[in-house]
């Protein structure tokens, strides 16, 4: 049972380069999710998907893309990137939206460096 | 941007009970509140949720008063293995797109 599983574990860019982000979860959940988390800051959504083939912006959604094309995946892609993207970034899914009884399933996070 | 408002550390001892408090005056009427523990270089992992009054599962309880504006997760007796990031999570009002606001989190440190 892998849960939320996120690929790859660690990455390093280069200003500028871009990248994907990919998250899979094999709970069949309709909602899923983007976090990043930075010292000091907690946990910050960047964007949310409530189903197949929708997409919505968090809290801080500049610099990022998202693509939800089939329900069991969620992918956040960086254009180009920047340093201020150094970050670790944790993906989540669940059942419903929460939080009414519905809790977030999260995964082990990616963590980013931008030079 | 409303927020929920957590202690940003707090300390104790192995055996003692501790409470961590949250505030989240903007809550929705329908929202519940989930509290979330977090270990180093892993995700959140679930704890409890509850709407109103007093839930207890088998590692916290959480009180939540009448004006349900504020959240305590109390965890009995805790060991070293409690050390650890808690985090709240209640839905936001103040924004109409219903983004998702986690705590600021309360970073708990048990001693031997």
């Amino acid at each position: 049972n892998a849960g939320v599983t996120q690929t790859p574990k660690f990455r390093v860019l280069k200003t500028g380069q871009s990248m994907t982000l990919l998250c899979a979860q094999d709970m069949n959940h309709e909602y899923m999710y983007w976090y990043r988390q930075d010292p000091g800051m907690g946990l910050r959504l960047i964007h949310y998907s409530v189903g197949e083939g929708t997409t919505a912006k968090g809290e801080v959604p500049d610099g990022y893309n998202v693509s939800r094309l089939k329900k069991q995946n969620f992918l956040l892609g960086l254009e180009s990137a920047a340093p201020s993207q150094t970050s670790v970034y944790f993906c989540a899914s669940s059942y419903n939206h929460p939080p009414g009884n519905s809790p977030l399933h999260f995964g082990n996070g990616t963590r980013l460096t931008v030079t | 941007l409303a927020k929920t408002t957590q202690p940003i550390s707090m300390d104790s001892y192995e055996g003692q009970e501790v409470n961590i408090t949250c505030s989240h005056n903007n809550i929705a009427t329908n929202d519940y509140i989930t509290w979330y523990q977090q270990f180093p270089s892993q995700g959140p992992r679930f704890i409890i949720q509850g709407y109103k009054t007093k839930v207890t599962n088998e590692v916290a309880s959480l009180f939540i008063p009448a004006d349900r504006k504020s959240s305590t997760l109390s965890l009995p007796r805790v060991s070293l293995s409690d050390t650890a990031v808690y985090y709240c999570l209640v839905g936001d009002t103040m924004d109409s797109s219903y983004k998702l606001i986690f705590g600021s989190g309360t970073r708990l440190l048990v001693r031997p």
